[in-house]
C-alpha cells in the first residue's frame, strides 16, 4: 500500500501570511494532484505534477514535485480567507488508482 | 455541464437497515470510483470501475458491501446490512482516463451517511 503523509495536519494562520504544506511518501509516483476541499463539497483539482522536480504556479499556489517523484509541496503566497479548507495530496503509482494522503486542513484568518 | 450527481445527500439510518447510494458520473467519462471519507481514516477508495467493469475492490471492507454499475450512466454502492462504523461520506467520482491513466478525478457532493 502505498501511503502519503500530509503535515501539518492543522494549521491556522493570519491573513497575508505566506505557508507551505507538505505531501511525503517513500514510494514513487508516476504523477501527483493536489486537490481543495471546501465543507459540504467533493474535492477539486488544482494541479496535476508529472516530472520529477517540476514547478508549477497557480496564482498564488506554488507546487513542486520532489526530484525523486516522492514528495511535494505547495506553497501559498498572502494567505487569504478564500484559501481555507482541506488540502489533499494524491499519487498515481503503476496502477490507475489515486492514493490519497491524510490532508492538511487550513485556516485563514481574516 | 453537469457534474457527478450523487443521491441522497444525506440518510439517517438505523443499524441492520439497507442502505443504496447512488452515483451519476459525467457523461462521457470512463472511469468510477467510490470513496469513503471519515476523519479518522482520511479519503479511502473502495472500489473503481473501467467502462462499467470493476477493476478493483479491494478497498470495500466486508461482504456487507456491493457496488455495481450497470451502464456507463448510473453506479450504486450498496450495504446490507448498515452498522454504525459504517457512518461516513460516501463519495463518487468520475474521470476520463485517456492515454495517460485516470486523469482528473471529478467528485460529487457526497452522500452523509449516519447509521445509528
Amino acid at each position: 500500500t502505498q501511503l502519503l503523509e500530509q503535515s501539518p495536519q492543522f494549521l491556522s494562520i493570519q491573513e497575508g501570511e505566506n505557508l507551505t504544506v507538505y505531501c511525503n511518501s517513500s514510494s514513487v509516483f508516476s504523477s501527483l494532484q493536489w486537490y481543495r476541499q471546501e465543507p459540504g463539497e467533493g474535492p477539486v483539482l488544482l494541479v496535476t505534477v508529472v516530472t520529477g522536480g517540476e514547478v508549477k504556479k497557480l496564482k498564488r499556489l506554488t507546487f513542486q514535485f520532489g526530484d525523486a517523484r516522492k514528495d511535494s509541496s505547495l506553497h501559498i503566497t498572502a494567505a487569504q480567507p478564500g484559501d481555507t479548507g482541506l488540502y489533499l495530496c494524491a499519487g498515481q503509482g503503476g496502477n490507475e488508482k489515486l492514493t490519497f494522503g491524510t490532508g492538511t486542513r487550513l485556516t485563514i484568518i481574516p | 455541464d453537469a457534474g457527478v450527481i450523487q443521491s441522497p445527500r444525506h440518510e439517517v439510518t438505523e443499524m441492520g437497515q439497507e442502505v443504496t447510494l447512488r452515483c451519476k458520473p459525467i457523461s462521457g467519462h470512463d472511469y468510477l470510483f467510490w470513496y469513503r471519507q471519515t476523519m479518522m481514516r482520511g479519503l479511502e477508495l473502495l472500489i473503481y470501475f473501467n467502462n462499467n467493469v470493476p477493476i478493483d475492490d479491494s478497498g470495500m471492507p466486508e461482504d456487507r458491501f456491493s457496488a455495481k454499475m450497470p451502464n456507463a450512466s448510473f453506479s450504486t454502492l450498496k450495504i446490507q446490512p448498515s452498522e454504525p462504523r459504517d457512518s461516513a461520506v460516501y463519495f463518487c467520482a468520475s474521470s476520463y482516463g485517456g492515454a495517460t491513466g485516470t486523469g482528473e478525478l471529478f467528485f460529487g457532493e457526497g452522500s452523509r451517511l449516519t447509521v445509528l
